[in-house]
């Protein structure tokens, strides 16, 4: 089956910088990777996705790229704020239009510090 | 992508007692969803696919007997923790694939046996 490996596990960073959050994949059939962000106490809502006919998509301050060779894809959050700081999940699931299971990375605690 | 409403919230039980958790769908039929299990700072962890009309398909490990799971339409699945014992505490999670590849979770239900 899939495995998603996620890095890093924490991660701390000053208001303003970016973050980059990095994971890979192992099953190459898979062909959607959304992330999301939980905060605490509640379900994971998801922030951006890629479709691995994409290599790129961008909204507003958050991107994700995808290489599809070497099975990998990336978050990236620019100008980062305090409001940012919560656990981001990556997952990859073979999609055929809903219903395909998720795999779940796991996890990086992002620390925005003033 | 849907809109889910899961409830309760939190709820605390004695041991050996059943609870129910529900998950509902608002404005998607869904001829699926999926329940998953989060312990503290852990990823989510898939525990079955809710089969509307059908068995649920449960994953390797997974007690079927005593997470009991009913899909009865299409906008309503529950999962039942029967017999619940202290580690079976956990956040529970619901999904609920939408229109395309989105996936929409719950906001989590917090079980505490004592």
């Amino acid at each position: 089956g899939e495995n998603v490996e996620q890095h890093p596990s924490t991660l701390s960073v000053q208001e303003g910088d970016s973050a980059v959050i990095k994971c890979t994949y192992s099953d190459s059939a898979s062909n959607y990777f959304p992330w999301y962000k939980q905060e605490l106490g509640k379900g994971p809502q998801l922030i951006i996705d890629i479709r691995s006919n994409v290599g790129e998509k961008k909204d507003q301050r958050i991107a994700v790229t995808l290489n599809k060779t070497a099975k990998h894809f990336s978050l990236h959050i620019t100008e980062t704020q305090p409001e940012d700081s919560a656990v981001y999940f990556c997952a990859a699931s073979i999609s055929t239009g809903g219903g395909n299971k998720l795999t779940f990375g796991t996890g990086t605690q992002l620390k925005v510090e003033l | 992508g849907a809109v889910v409403s899961q409830h309760p919230s939190r709820v605390i039980c004695k041991s050996g007692t059943s609870v129910k958790i529900e998950c509902r769908s608002l404005d998607f039929q869904a001829t699926t969803m999926f329940w998953y299990r989060q312990f503290p700072k852990q990823s989510l962890m898939l525990m079955a696919t809710s089969n509307e009309g059908s068995k649920a398909t449960y994953e390797q490990g997974v007690e079927k007997d005593k997470f009991l799971i009913n899909h009865a339409s299409l906008t309503l699945s529950t999962l039942t923790v029967t017999s619940a014992h202290p580690e079976d505490s956990s956040f529970y999670i619901c999904s609920v694939p939408g229109r395309g590849d989105g996936y929409t979770f719950g906001s989590g239900t917090r079980l505490t046996v004592v």
